[in-house]
């Protein structure tokens, strides 16, 4: 059993559409990070969080410690936000000290 | 700020070539870590670094890896020898903080293909 699974595996919508990507995790300490990787295989960190809810722009991530479930949604979802989502969960001792999540493949149509 | 600098972006090298992958972290980061990705397993911690000591190296897959950092300036990812299985992309990250806070910074990754 993967002890940080994503759903779904691939999503397909269309343009101006929300969005969400779960991830729920049996291991690691109270936080969780939600990275972005674009085609061209850069990896960009998106959200660090360990409670609450975070937004930044049309991105807003939300964890419920107590549950160990975290989710990401888009608003108003656009073809440039296509991209692989990962989540991934710090085992301690660093917050880059992770075991990450098998991503969340996303394609936005115009 | 130049960001997380990784060479070579790309190696193909041949069966038991040495194969060394060099990252310069963000200045003034403390904390370093490598990182493998492949289509077979995902993204993997392979060793990180903390005010440049190997904290844990548990990831390291074998012998063949070795990884140092002899300043805060530069870390070096070596395979030795190389196989075909240790196709991947490597990717290197830092952080401002070894403690539970700091958010990660990721290179652009060096693609490795050993024939």
């Amino acid at each position: 059993k993967n002890e940080v699974e994503q759903s779904p595996q691939n999503l397909t919508a269309q343009e101006g559409e929300f969005i969400t990507i779960n991830c729920s995790y049996s291991v690691g300490i109270s936080a969780l990070h939600w990275l972005q990787q674009h085609p061209g295989g850069g990896i960009v960190s998106l959200f660090m969080l360990s409670s609450g809810k975070k937004k930044h722009g049309r991105l807003i991530a939300t964890i419920n410690i107590q549950e160990k479930h975290s989710s990401l949604h888009i608003t108003a979802s656009h073809p440039r936000d296509s991209a692989v989502y990962i989540c991934a969960v710090p085992l301690g001792g660093s917050q880059g000290n992770l075991i990450f999540g098998k991503g969340t493949k996303l394609s936005v149509k115009p | 700020d130049a960001g997380v600098i990784q060479s070579p972006r790309h190696e193909v090298t041949e069966m038991g070539q040495e194969v060394t992958l060099r990252c310069k972290p963000i200045s003034g980061h403390n904390s370093l870590f490598w990182y493998r990705q492949t289509m077979m397993r995902g993204l993997e911690l392979l060793i990180y670094f903390n005010n440049n000591v190997p904290i844990d190296d548990s990831g390291m897959p074998e012998d063949r890896f070795s990884a140092k950092m002899p300043n805060a300036s530069f870390s070096t990812l070596k395979i030795q020898p190389s196989e075909p299985r240790d196709s991947a992309v490597y990717f290197c990250a830092s952080s401002l903080s070894g403690g539970i806070t700091g958010e990660l910074f990721f290179g652009e990754g060096s693609r490795l293909t050993v024939l």
